[in-house]
């Protein structure tokens, strides 16, 4: 079975400074997707990023930016000039053939001004 | 465009009631997922719905259900409620079954069983 695993349950960055989330997967399967999520205290899951296997190319949302190693099953999340509503959970998830996203725990984000 | 809304947005019931939690996907969507979120097991996939199929479910009791209408709004429903049903219940629509478009999810209920 597929598993996501994010390695750190809480990080902090300085405002306007870089930061980087990390993810990995487990699957034996060639063609899938990758996202990347936000849930606000809000509570609603925002897509802020997403990957396709099968393309090279690492993906890149304006401020967002992934890092995607399908070798290594890695797929991490930068995020350039850190803003002040950039605070959240941020949730890592893999799209498998059974039609259902594989999330991992979660990592919260702590934007420090 | 209206997004993925969910009703209600808190719940309070006893243990061994029953609940229904409403979502109405954006418009055109046509698949709907639902998924449980607790602190300890995290998120969940409860089942996915597509043209009022229900297409797969997720590791969760007979006592989750539910259902999707011809104008793709689905429901869910949990029988004789335990206290550990207790969490966030996210509703989920995309434009087809494949992942490729992403999903739009909704704010959530929360259901609180006492």
């Amino acid at each position: 079975a597929q598993t996501v695993t994010q390695s750190q349950p809480e990080m902090s960055v300085q405002e306007a400074e870089t930061v980087t989330l990390s993810c990995t997967y487990d699957t034996s399967e060639s063609d899938y997707y990758l996202f990347w999520y936000k849930q606000p205290p809000s509570r609603q899951m925002i897509l802020v990023i997403r990957q396709e296997a099968y393309k090279q190319q690492n993906a890149t949302e304006n401020r967002f930016s992934v890092n995607f190693q399908k070798a290594a099953k890695s797929f991490s999340l930068k995020i350039s000039d850190s803003q002040l509503g950039d605070a959240a959970m941020y949730f890592c998830a893999y799209w498998d053939s059974n039609y259902q996203l594989i999330w991992g725990a979660g990592t919260k984000l702590i934007i420090k001004p | 465009k209206a997004g993925v809304t969910q009703t209600p947005r808190y719940l309070i019931k006893t243990r061994g009631q029953q609940v229904t939690l409403s979502c109405s996907p954006i418009s055109g969507h046509r698949s709907v997922s639902w998924y449980q979120q607790t602190p300890g097991q995290g998120l969940q996939f409860l089942f996915e719905y597509f043209s009022e199929t229900q297409r797969n479910k997720g590791n969760f009791p007979g006592r989750f259900s539910g259902r999707q209408f011809s104008n793709s709004r689905s429901e869910m429903n949990v029988s004789t409620l335990e206290l550990g049903d207790s969490a966030l219940y996210l509703c989920a629509s995309s434009l087809t079954r494949t992942g490729h478009y992403g999903y739009t999810f909704g704010s959530g209920t929360r259901l609180t069983v006492v």
